[in-house]
């Protein structure tokens, strides 16, 4: 079956550390994979996403590499800001786009 | 423009009671979406409907019944309302069912209370 594993939280950085959240997925055939992020008291908004094997995704500043040897597709930014806390979501659409499957969420504080 | 917008926002109310929770999106997408955003984060899916029909339907408790009377709604609504409800429910839609290359896009939540 399908399954997103992120790592647990919470994460606290100093402003401009390097971050990595790290993201393994189960799936059959060939899913797309996305981060999504979820700001204290709102939606979760689409961070960014990649569609096939090698593709990087990226996005204010993140980026993330879908790989296929590895399951993997870790959320990494080179220097974080004290508004990048959020929660933030790995998750998985199966190639039939008939459902998503999320991971836990991992939360990331940020300190000035 | 608000793309997937819930109404209401924060919804306090008492054991027993019976509440509705709606949700329209102005994207023209196919299929719509309710999740529960447990207090650890954790994101359930409750039900999917493509186009006014109902394609996935998760082990939920009868008490919670989705209403889509056109493809830009879909309304939740859950009788006796019990304390466990208490969480936050997010409305979700996606274009065709084909999430693959499109993701969601996520309503800002409505937070439920249940004293």
């Amino acid at each position: 079956g399908n399954s997103v594993t992120q790592m647990e939280g919470p994460v606290t950085l100093s402003e401009e550390a390097f971050l990595t959240i790290n993201c393994t997925y189960t799936a059959t055939g060939y899913p797309s994979l996305f981060w999504y992020v979820q700001y204290p008291g709102e939606g979760l908004q689409l961070l960014l996403k990649a569609t096939k094997a090698d593709d990087k995704g990226s996005n204010k500043g993140f980026e993330a590499t879908y790989r296929k040897e590895t399951t993997s597709f870790h959320l990494e930014k080179g220097s974080v800001q004290v508004s990048d806390s959020a929660v933030y979501f790995c998750a998985l659409s199966s190639n039939t786009g008939n459902q998503f499957y999320f991971g836990t969420g991992t939360s990331l504080t940020v300190i000035p | 423009d608000t793309a997937v917008s819930q109404t209401p926002k924060y919804l306090v109310t008492q054991m027993g009671n019976d509440k509705s929770i709606k949700c329209e999106q102005n994207l023209g997408h196919d299929t719509m979406y309710w999740y529960k955003q447990d207090s650890k984060k954790f994101l359930k899916i409750m039900f999917s409907y493509n186009n006014k029909e109902l394609i996935i339907n998760e082990t939920v408790p009868n008490r919670f019944s989705p209403k889509s009377p056109d493809k830009a709604h879909l309304n939740l609504h859950i009788n006796s309302l019990e304390l466990g409800d208490s969480a936050v429910y997010f409305c979700a839609s996606s274009p065709d069912g084909q999430s693959l290359n499109y993701g969601y896009t996520f309503g800002s939540g409505t937070r439920l209370t249940v004293v």
